[in-house]
């Protein structure tokens, strides 16, 4: 039983072209994330989600677009790949509430490569 | 601005201790993470402090001290599947965690 998962694992794809990626999580956490953890290994936020508000990093460029159909999926788009896209992308999830610890549940990751 | 760091890399021999250490600036202060990554996998959750002192859970222990913004991780009877890197975070004062770029440890046998 899987409690957060995305897809796909890995995706190659040229500079230029649009991207998606999936994740679900059967926590029933409110909140779900998208992270970037590039070659230095350093995890960067882009986009925090609950079933009451978006939150966007203002560094991460308006190329990334989040999705979320409901509270259990927060998919992430991106427009007109860059090489510097390349890095893997971490969702993650955690429960909402008081208290609240801040654990994340991090999904496999989603390798991509921008050629 | 915020920050944390830790040390790139660390190297330490199977059976022995090790400690990891972390110091962090923060917009506010509500807890201290450490997470474990194996490589090529997602992190995953090994302790959260918010109060000052040493937490134990097994072979892994960590400590906090919010006057020095300072944690640590230590880690007992170190074993080789315990080679990967060890990620600390902080929860600032909006609930985000800010992530150092995590302490690469290597075990020899």
């Amino acid at each position: 039983d899987t409690a957060v998962s995305q897809t796909p694992k890995y995706l190659v794809t040229q500079m230029g072209n649009d991207k998606s990626i999936k994740c679900e999580q059967n926590l029933g956490h409110d909140t779900m994330y998208w992270y970037k953890q590039d070659s230095k290994k350093f995890l960067k936020i882009m986009f925090s989600y609950n079933n009451k508000e978006l939150i966007i990093n203002e560094t991460v460029p308006n190329r990334f677009s989040p999705k979320s159909p409901d509270k259990a999926h927060l998919n992430l788009h991106i427009n007109s790949l860059e090489l510097g896209d390349s890095a893997v992308y971490f969702c993650a999830s955690s429960r909402t509430g008081d208290p609240n610890t801040g654990e994340l549940f991090f999904g496999e990751g989603s390798r991509l490569t921008v050629l | 601005g915020q920050n944390i760091d830790q040390p790139t890399e660390m190297t330490a021999t199977e059976g022995a201790i090790v400690q990891i250490n972390c110091t962090y600036q923060t917009s506010g202060f509500n807890g201290l993470f450490w997470y474990q990554q194996h490589a090529g996998e997602a992190p995953t959750f090994l302790s959260y402090n918010v109060l000052d002192g040493l937490e134990e859970k097994g072979r892994f222990s960590s400590f906090l001290s919010r006057s020095k913004g300072y944690s640590y991780l230590l880690l007992k009877e170190l074993q080789m599947k315990d080679s990967a890197s060890y990620l600390c975070a902080a929860l600032d004062s909006n609930y985000q965690l800010i992530w150092g770029a995590g302490t690469k440890l290597i075990i020899k046998p």
